[in-house]
């Protein structure tokens, strides 16, 4: 089945820093999704790419979706601590019922 | 904003038990997704109802799986027989008809003890 490997596993950042995940994939993806996920919650969407080289804002992310369809980054610029989280990219496949693939997730911890 | 709202929040059920959880989509969406996240690890796709039938399965949904939309806005994951490693936190997913704005609830988490 498809799969995606994100990177980095974990992140240990302090306040103010930019970061910077990426996804890729063996397989192509026609949509590239990234989620953050807080402790004891569901996933919530924060960007959604669907042209081969779009980059998207939204506030301080910033993703891409790459040429080749097979990779996407998510920067975060000027990190605060409630970027605490952990962040997955996800992919729908071609089948009608559309499941979401997720990566394996970047831990990302803030240091005030 | 619109909501996918899951209960119960926690549910502690003993080996061999059925559970059920349940899941209120959003009104409007017309795909409807069970996912299930072992501690620590990724979200793992269960299977997708679509037009009151499922669409779609995974591996993991075996035949101590079953989902049913009893009526116009509740959707239900029954889980028989329950395991130790059935364990996980259980998300429930709804979209609309085209994009892929998925919506998840907020989860129950399930211990079998």
């Amino acid at each position: 089945g498809q799969q995606l490997n994100q990177s980095p596993q974990s992140m240990f950042i302090q306040e103010g820093e930019d970061v910077s995940m990426n996804c890729t994939s063996s397989s192509i993806f026609n949509t590239w999704l990234w989620y953050k996920q807080d402790p004891g919650e569901g996933p919530v969407l924060l960007i959604a790419l669907y042209k081969a080289g779009e980059l998207t804002s939204n506030g301080r992310l910033t993703a891409q979706f790459g040429i080749t369809r097979k990779d996407s980054f998510l920067n975060i610029s000027a990190s605060i601590p409630s970027d605490v989280g952990i962040y997955f990219c996800a992919g729908p496949g071609r089948t009608s019922g559309s499941r979401l693939t997720f990566g394996e997730g970047t831990q990302l911890t803030v240091n005030p | 904003e619109p909501e996918v709202t899951q209960t119960p929040s926690h549910q502690v059920t003993q080996m061999g038990q059925e559970v059920i959880l349940r899941c209120v989509p959003i009104s409007n969406h017309l795909y409807f997704y069970w996912y299930r996240q072992i501690l620590g690890q990724k979200v793992e796709f269960l299977v997708s109802f679509y037009n009151n039938e499922i669409s779609e399965k995974s591996e993991i949904f075996d035949d101590q799986f079953s989902v049913e939309r009893p009526d116009g806005s509740n959707f239900t994951l029954k889980i028989r027989s329950t395991k130790l490693e059935d364990s996980a936190m259980y998300f429930c997913a709804s979209r609309p008809t085209g994009g892929f704005g998925y919506t998840f609830g907020s989860g129950t988490r399930l211990t079998i003890v």
